[in-house]
């Protein structure tokens, strides 16, 4: 059964860092690209990031390069995201995705972050 | 950056009716498109990739068409799980900017 749970996700103050984990399970995780996507609770939604497999490539959405930095541990069948100089903009549930020519194909649960003093 | 418009944001209708969803890329995209269903408290879904293609399991009232700039999504007879918010994605290799969604509701 494939899965993705996401961790990490808390309060945080403006200016503060946080480290999203995604743990994947279910199937070959090295074989895909994996994407991070947030929403604002009762919002849409925000594609943020991506890295190809071998964490050969990344990409950001405009809104947080510089700032936040994704990555993969194949061996751990683990994705992370870290976030660094957060504001309030930034406060929002974070999904992890499986990324693939089909689309978004598996998601996770979410995870949600709080930035606020 | 490509944006993705959609339209209507929102939409009334009743069960068994046909509906249809408009998603606009600022420029052409190929077929690079899919739509998601998202229900309240759940990750989305994908319903349909590479524009027209039924993602596997997916209820054949759905349906998907376009190319280059203009898309729909159709729901042929809405049914009670229908109701929900749907978006559009313009999908690559390296990024995936979401259309604003469209909330269908019931009449």
């Amino acid at each position: 059964q494939v899965r993705l749970v996401e961790s990490g996700g808390g309060l945080v103050k403006p200016g503060g860092s946080l480290r999203l984990s995604c743990e994947a399970s279910g199937f070959t995780f090295s074989d895909y690209y994996m994407s991070w996507i947030r929403q604002v609770p009762g919002k849409g939604l925000e594609w943020i990031s991506y890295v190809s497999t071998r964490n050969t490539y990344t990409g950001y959405a405009e809104s947080v390069k510089g700032r936040f930095t994704i990555s993969r541990d194949d061996a751990k069948n683990s994705l992370y995201l870290q976030m660094n100089s957060l504001t309030a903009e930034d406060t929002a549930l974070y999904y992890c995705a499986r990324d693939s020519h089909t689309g978004l194909g598996c998601w996770g649960q979410g995870t949600l972050v709080t930035v606020s003093s | 950056d490509i944006q993705m418009t959609q339209s209507p944001p929102t939409l009334s209708a009743s069960v068994g009716d046909r509906v249809t969803i408009t998603c606009r890329a600022s420029q052409s995209i190929s077929n690079w498109l899919a739509w998601y269903q998202q229900k309240p408290g759940k990750a989305p879904k994908v319903l349909i990739y590479k524009a027209s293609s039924l993602e596997r399991g997916v209820p054949s009232r759905f349906s998907g068409s376009g190319s280059g700039t203009e898309f729909t999504l159709t729901i042929s007879s809405l049914q009670p799980d229908d109701f929900a918010t749907y978006y559009c994605q313009h999908y690559t290799a390296y990024s995936g900017t979401f259309g604003q969604g469209t909330k269908v509701e019931i009449k």
